[in-house]
This record gives structure tokens, C-alpha cells and sequence, in this order.
């Protein structure tokens, strides 16, 4: 199974919300990704996570606030966003960090839309 | 951080026709990949490539390691081809590619 799953597919929230986004993978894989992507641009990382803990984040505004509960699962919990944070949000996942062996798979994503 | 270069960025084919993208990159990578990202914003692994060549049906993708560059070919295009085509390279980090959009005209 080489698939990774996201919910929800689409989420529009004010700026006074809290929401997660959730991201699952049964592919053993122990890397796990979340990405944002806005129109017409190529997706940016924001937080990478190694056997479950986290090992990058790209300078990300705290009020996204990334969680592995285990390795199969990557939640991205959402608070106080901004219009500019409407974008695309993509998970992957890969079977470790290393050099080696980091062919990413990616989830359809979560189409966020903050009023 | 690695650059990772794609041309061209807008492709217009008419049904039929081949095509080949290129993605150049700025530093020596350990892996690359290619995806195809659809309308609806999927993205399609279609070739792990850290060197050598793959084909995969109508698909084929070269990379020049030595030389930082890695080329897709599409022949034979069709409709369901259109959408985005990035190349990702990783170093110490994944790094994507500015993109090449695909429109194929019937």
C-alpha cells in the first residue's frame, strides 16, 4: 500500500479557530513531512519528522504547531491563522531520512482557506 | 541551500507531440525525483532518479549526475498529461523545483 491519507480535504476556518489537520501513512515508512504550497508556486517544507521526533523546522510561525503521535500518524494543529496562511497543505512520508532512502509519497492535501 | 532550476516554466503541446523538460540543480544531490501534480493538486511520484535512466510506459527520465541535470521525456502526449511538472533533488534536505506547467491541446 503506497498511499498516504489526509483529512480533511478542504477546511475553512476563521482567524479566531483551532483546527488539525491529519496526515496517516501504513507504509512503514519512518519520516513523515508537511508542506505548504500556495498557486503557482512549488511546495515549501515546513517541519520534517525522524522516528518521531522532530528533526526540521523551517523558521514556521508558532501558530502552526506540528505533532507525531506515533509513526504512522502527523497531525498539524492550526491556531490565531491569517488570510496569507490559505494554501495547499501536503503531507509525505518516506521510508527513513537518510541519504539513501528518501523517495517521498505524498497525500492529496488539505485545501485551507482562512477568512 | 541547493537551486533547483526547471525549463521551460509553460509548455503548450497539441495532442501527439514529445517533450522533453529539464531540471538543473546548483550542487551535487544524493537522490531526485519527479512528479506530476495534477489540476486537482496530487502529487504523482513518477520517477525516483539519482542517476541513469528509467523508462515507464510513454515516460523516460535521464540524470546526469556528474553534470547536475536531469531530463523527462513525454512522447506521444495526451490530454491527462496537463498539469505541473516538478523535480525534487535532495541534499541535506528536499529541495523542490520551480515547475514546468504542461498544457496539451487536443
Amino acid at each position: 500500500d503506497t498511499e498516504v491519507t489526509q483529512t480533511p480535504k478542504h477546511l475553512v476556518m476563521g482567524m479566531t479557530n483551532k483546527k488539525s489537520l491529519k496526515c496517516e501513512q501504513h507504509m512503514g515508512h519512518r519520516a513523515m513531512y508537511w508542506y505548504k504550497q500556495k498557486a503557482k508556486k512549488p511546495p515549501e517544507l515546513m517541519f520534517v519528522y525522524s522516528y518521531e521526533k522532530l528533526s526540521i523546522n523551517e523558521s514556521v510561525p508558532s501558530r502552526f504547531s506540528p505533532e507525531c503521535p506515533n509513526s504512522s500518524l502527523l497531525n498539524l494543529h492550526l491556531h490565531a491563522l491569517q488570510p496569507e496562511d490559505s494554501a495547499l497543505y501536503l503531507c509525505a512520508s518516506s521510508q527513513d531520512f537518510s541519504r539513501s532512502y528518501n523517495e517521498q509519497f505524498f497525500g492529496p492535501g488539505t485545501r485551507l482557506t482562512v477568512l | 541551500g541547493i537551486q533547483v532550476e526547471q525549463s521551460p516554466p509553460d509548455l503548450i503541446l497539441q495532442e501527439g507531440a514529445n517533450s522533453t523538460l529539464r531540471c538543473n540543480f546548483s550542487d551535487s544531490v544524493n537522490n531526485l525525483q519527479w512528479f506530476h501534480q495534477n489540476p486537482w493538486g496530487q502529487l504523482i511520484n513518477l520517477f525516483y532518479i539519482p542517476s541513469g535512466t528509467k523508462q515507464n510506459g510513454r515516460l523516460s527520465a535521464t540524470t546526469v549526475a556528474t553534470e547536475r541535470y536531469s531530463l523527462l521525456y513525454i512522447s506521444s502526449s495526451q490530454t491527462t498529461d496537463s498539469g505541473v511538472y516538478f523535480c525534487a533533488a535532495t541534499g541535506n534536505q528536499f529541495y523542490f523545483g520551480t515547475g514546468t506547467s504542461l498544457t496539451v491541446i487536443p
